[in-house]
């Protein structure tokens, strides 16, 4: 079945560092979802990607499609404490349910 | 717009009962909903997936017998954990898909922390 890779697990930096986290499928993805998760909180949707090649920004954030729908980055710019959390990508290939990564966990040292 | 309830927030119940968790699209009509089960600090597991007045497609591994999954309108649908033990304590996420939306975006709901004691 579909499987969708995340790296790294684990990320810690220095306030004000940047911070990347990529995402890879095993197949061609129709759309891929990003959501970021607080410790003890539940995931909350951030952004979706559609197109091939697609780059969406959100503030700091900036959300890239690859060409061949099958991997994506999200990376902040200098991060904050605010960014810590958990982030997930999460992909869908035609109609079937989202597939999410197994994450990545942000740590932010002040 | 778009947003899904889960009730309760939390429960502890003691091993050998059962437990039932509600999910509601408030202010749209989902045709499918989805229940995920998180492990802590493991990522979002599919569990089944659920469509309007159809019985529930439940992911390999999954024992539909113990998570009983109903869906008789376009706007709840229930997950019951019957015979809860320890080790279905976990954090139960569900999400909602609306009508119509061929993008496939998933709505979830705020989680529900299930403890067996």
């Amino acid at each position: 079945g579909q499987q969708v890779m995340q790296i790294p697990q684990y990320q810690h930096v220095q306030e004000g560092e940047d911070f990347t986290t990529y995402c890879n499928s095993s197949t061609t993805l129709s759309n891929i979802q990003w959501y970021k998760q607080r410790p003890g909180g539940h995931p909350v949707f951030l952004i979706q990607l559609v197109k091939s090649g697609e780059v969406k920004k959100q503030k700091r954030l900036t959300f890239q499609f690859g060409e061949a729908k099958k991997n994506s980055s999200l990376h902040i710019t200098a991060t904050q404490t605010t960014d810590v959390g958990t982030y997930f990508c999460a992909g869908r290939s035609g109609n079937t349910p989202l597939v999410f990564g197994k994450g990545t966990r942000l740590s932010v040292i002040a | 717009g778009a947003v899904v309830s889960q009730h309760p927030s939390r429960v502890i119940c003691k091993s050998g009962t059962s437990v039932k968790i509600e999910c509601r699209s408030l202010d749209f009509q989902a045709t499918t909903m989805f229940w995920y089960r998180q492990f802590p600090k493991q990522s979002l597991m599919l569990m089944a997936t659920s469509n309007e007045g159809s019985k529930a497609t439940y992911e390999q591994g999954v024992e539909k017998d113990k998570f009983l999954i109903n869906h008789a309108s376009l706007t709840l649908s229930t997950l019951t954990v019957t015979s809860a033990h320890p080790e279905d304590s976990s954090f139960y996420i569900c999400s909602a898909r609306g009508q119509g939306d061929t993008l496939g975006t998933q709505y979830f709901g705020p989680g529900t922390r299930l403890t067996v004691l």
